[in-house]
C-alpha cells in the first residue's frame, strides 16, 4: 500500500502569508496526486489534479508542483476563505490520502 | 449542474447492517467511476470502495474488504454500499463521489462529492 505524510501537520498563518503544504509518497505515483480543501463541517474540494493541474473555479494563488515521490501545495497570499484544512491523495494505486494539514488564523 | 447525494445512513448496533444510496445527476452516471470516501468523527479522509462505470471492476480498502459490497443501478443513476458486520470504527461521515481521469488516462481522482451521510455504530 502507497503511504502519504503530510507536512506540517499544522500552520499557522496570517493573511497574505504563502504558505507551503508538502505532501511525500511512500513510493513512486509519477503524477498522480491530486490536493483538497476542507472547511470544518464541509464537503471536501478539488482543488488540484495530476500534481499541477488547476481546477476550473479555483484561484489562481493556489498552485502545485511535484513528481514521483515529493509535492507541494502553495497558497501565495493567503486569504481568510482559505483558512481550512488540505489533503493530498494519490490515486496511482487505488487511492490514499494524507493525514491533512490545517492551516490556521496566527 | 453535477450532483451526488447520500442517504441510508443511522444509528447502528455492533453487528449490524446499513445500506447507503447515493443519487446522481448532471452528468451521464454510467460513464463514470464511483467510489464511497469515509470520515471518522474529527479525523482524515479514508477511501473505502470504488466501482468503474460498467460495474464490473470494483475495489475495497483492507478494512472493509468481506464486510461491505458496492454496486450500482446505472438504469437508476444510482451507487449502493451495502455494510454488513459494522464495528464501532466504521462510524463515520460517508461521501459519494464521482470520478474523473485524464484523456487517455486509467487513474481517476474525485471531482464530485455529495454532502456525506452520517453512520454511527454504537450500542
Amino acid at each position: 500500500d502507497i503511504q502519504m505524510t503530510q507536512s506540517p501537520s499544522t500552520l499557522s498563518a496570517s493573511v497574505g502569508d504563502r504558505v507551503t503544504i508538502t505532501c511525500r509518497a511512500s513510493q513512486s505515483i509519477s503524477r498522480y496526486l491530486a490536493w483538497y480543501q476542507q472547511k470544518p463541517g464541509k464537503v471536501p474540494k478539488l482543488l488540484i489534479y495530476r500534481a499541477s493541474n488547476l481546477e476550473s473555479g479555483v484561484p489562481s494563488r493556489f498552485s502545485a508542483t511535484g513528481s514521483e515521490t515529493e509535492f507541494t501545495l502553495t497558497i501565495n497570499s493567503l486569504q481568510p476563505d482559505d483558512f481550512a484544512t488540505y489533503y493530498c491523495q494519490q490515486y496511482h494505486s487505488y487511492w490514499t490520502f494524507g493525514q491533512g494539514t490545517k492551516v490556521e488564523i496566527k | 449542474e453535477m450532483q451526488v447525494l447520500e442517504s441510508g445512513g443511522g444509528l447502528v448496533q455492533p453487528g449490524g447492517s446499513l445500506r447507503l444510496s447515493c443519487a446522481a445527476s448532471g452528468f451521464t452516471f454510467s460513464n463514470f467511476a464511483m467510489s464511497w470516501v469515509r470520515q471518522a468523527p474529527g479525523k482524515g479522509l479514508e477511501w473505502v470502495s470504488n466501482i468503474w462505470g460498467g460495474g464490473t471492476v470494483i475495489d475495497y480498502a483492507d478494512s472493509v474488504k468481506g464486510r461491505f459490497s458496492i454496486s450500482r443501478d446505472n438504469s437508476r443513476n444510482t451507487l449502493y454500499l451495502q455494510m454488513n458486520s459494522l464495528r464501532v470504527d466504521d462510524t463515520a461521515v460517508y461521501y459519494c463521489t464521482k470520478g474523473r481521469n485524464g484523456e487517455g488516462d486509467s487513474y481517476y481522482y474525485m471531482d464530485v462529492w455529495g454532502k456525506g451521510t452520517t453512520v454511527t455504530v454504537s450500542s
